[in-house]
C-alpha cells in the first residue's frame, strides 16, 4: 500500500498560468477529498467525490478552480488563471467512504504562484 | 462560528512531562480522527477515535460522541513529539468530509 499519492510535490507558476495537481487515491478507497491548507486559515475544505461522482464542492472558489475524477485511480485539481493567493498546500485524502471511516492523506502538492 | 475548537493554541513542555490537549465540537458527530504534521510535513494519522479510549505506545485519545469532546494524552514526551496536532470531526449530518480544528502547537524542549 503506497498510501495517497500526489503530484508534484512542489509547483512553481506564474500568476496567471494554470496549474493541474494529480491525486492517485488509495486503491480500493471510494471516497476521494481535497483540501488546502494555508497558515493564516489553516486545513480548508475544497471539494470531494464518491465513487468518482462529485458530491460536495462547496468549498472550491467557483471561477477558476475546478476537480476531476474520470477513474477510480486518479482525481485532479485544476486552478485557471492562478492567483498569489492561491499559494497554499493542497492536500489530497481518501476513505473507504460510507461515513464512519477514516482517512489517509498524502503529501501534498506545494503551490507558489510569483 | 469554528465547528471545531482545539486547546491550547501552544503548549511547551519539558522533556518528560504529560501533555494533553482538547478538543471540542459545536455540532454532533459521527467520528473524529487526530492527525499529526511536522512542519511542512503531511498529516499523519494517529489516531481515529469515534468514541471511547484508545491507546498506542505513549499516546491515549479518549473520545465522548455525546459530549462533543475529545483529548489526545501524551506521557513521557520526547523532543521527537514536537509538532502541530490536529483533531477533526465527521459530523453527523451532511457527512463524510472531515471538518478541522486550527491545531495544536506542541514543543517539547530538553
Amino acid at each position: 500500500n503506497a498510501g495517497v499519492i500526489q503530484t508534484p510535490r512542489h509547483k512553481v507558476t506564474g500568476k496567471g498560468q494554470e496549474a493541474t495537481l494529480w491525486c492517485e487515491p488509495i486503491s480500493g478507497h471510494s471516497a476521494v477529498f481535497w483540501y488546502r491548507q494555508t497558515i493564516v486559515q489553516g486545513l480548508e475544505f475544497l471539494t470531494y467525490f464518491r465513487n468518482q461522482a462529485p458530491i460536495d464542492d462547496s468549498g472550491m472558489p467557483k471561477e477558476r478552480f475546478s476537480a476531476q475524477m474520470p477513474n477510480q485511480s486518479h482525481s485532479t485539481l485544476k486552478i485557471q488563471s492562478t492567483q498569489p493567493q492561491d499559494s497554499a498546500v493542497y492536500l489530497c485524502a481518501s476513505s473507504l467512504g460510507g461515513g464512519d471511516s477514516d482517512y489517509t492523506f498524502g503529501s501534498g502538492t506545494r503551490l507558489l504562484v510569483i | 462560528g469554528q465547528q471545531v475548537q482545539q486547546s491550547p493554541t501552544s503548549l511547551v513542555l519539558q522533556e518528560g512531562e504529560n501533555a494533553e490537549l482538547q478538543c471540542n465540537f459545536s455540532t454532533s458527530l459521527n467520528s473524529m480522527q487526530w492527525f499529526y504534521q511536522r512542519p511542512g510535513g503531511s498529516l499523519i494519522s494517529v489516531f481515529y477515535n469515534p468514541s471511547g479510549t484508545k491507546q498506542s505506545g505513549r499516546l491515549t485519545s479518549t473520545t465522548v460522541i455525546k459530549e462533543r469532546r475529545s483529548s489526545l494524552h501524551i506521557s513521557s514526551s520526547q523532543i521527537t513529539d514536537s509538532g502541530t496536532y490536529l483533531c477533526a470531526m465527521e459530523r453527523a449530518e451532511g457527512a463524510d468530509r472531515l471538518t478541522f480544528g486550527k491545531g495544536t502547537q506542541l514543543i517539547i524542549q530538553p
